[in-house]
């Protein structure tokens, strides 16, 4: 089975911009998880869906970001008006089930967002 | 929230060396991981220990929860052991969502 994939690898937009960055989790995990990492950082929680509904979406920095998922398998994250301390590497997660304190998280390549 | 450190920030073996991450948390928790970021950036998860020890071949690892601490070993390191490695622990009572800390630097010279 494929692990978890994001896409773009790369993302590079101006300041201002909309960007959406997409995440297929690994197939069945019904939890899944947005993370944002700068340089010489742990990653750092943005919000967590539990099958279709943001179950936690505390980390979210501001109104500018906004994340989806319909149809409790692929997620967007959503960023609009774009600023260029938006720029790191953004990581998605999936879990089979988020409410086990045992479930591992399996992590994807990540999006690298720049933003001029 | 809980506050995760990592020691060293950094660290720089030859081929062969062994060496020991630490991980203290403030705080008891439910769940500890430890995470290997690769060079291009992927996280693989290590282990799941929230106490006791766990081998892995040249991997293990001890978390000692009632002094809120954990350890990573590593022998007879090698080069493709380069990277970050991260603890992530989930805290008793709260939610699902793990706190990291700041990793330690792994470069590994041949």
């Amino acid at each position: 089975g494929a692990g978890v994939s994001q896409t773009p690898s790369n993302k590079v937009t101006e300041k201002g911009k909309y960007v959406e960055l997409r995440c297929d989790p690994i197939s069945g995990h019904t939890a899944l998880y947005w993370y944002r990492q700068s340089l010489g950082q742990g990653p750092e929680f943005l919000i967590y869906f539990q099958g279709t509904g943001a179950a936690d979406d505390s980390g979210l920095p501001n109104d500018r970001f906004f994340a989806v998922r319909p149809e409790g398998s692929v997620s967007t994250l959503k960023i609009q008006r774009t600023e260029r301390g938006d720029s790191a590497v953004y990581l998605c997660a999936s879990s089979w089930t988020g409410t086990s304190m045992a479930d591992t998280q399996y992590f994807g390549p990540g999006t690298r967002l720049t933003v001029l | 929230g809980i506050q995760v450190e990592q020691s060293p920030p950094d660290l720089i073996l030859q081929e062969g060396a062994n060496s020991t991450l630490r991980c203290n948390f403030s705080d008891s928790v439910n769940n500890l991981q430890w995470f290997h970021q690769n060079p291009w950036g992927q996280l693989i998860n290590l282990f799941y220990i929230p106490s006791g020890t766990k081998q892995n071949g040249r991997l293990s690892a001890t978390t000692v929860a009632t002094e809120r601490y954990s350890l990573l070993y590593i022998s007879s390191s090698q080069t493709t052991d380069s990277g970050v490695y991260f603890c992530a622990v989930l805290t008793r009572g709260g939610s699902y969502i793990p706190t990291f800390g700041r990793g330690t630097s792994l470069i590994v010279h041949p």
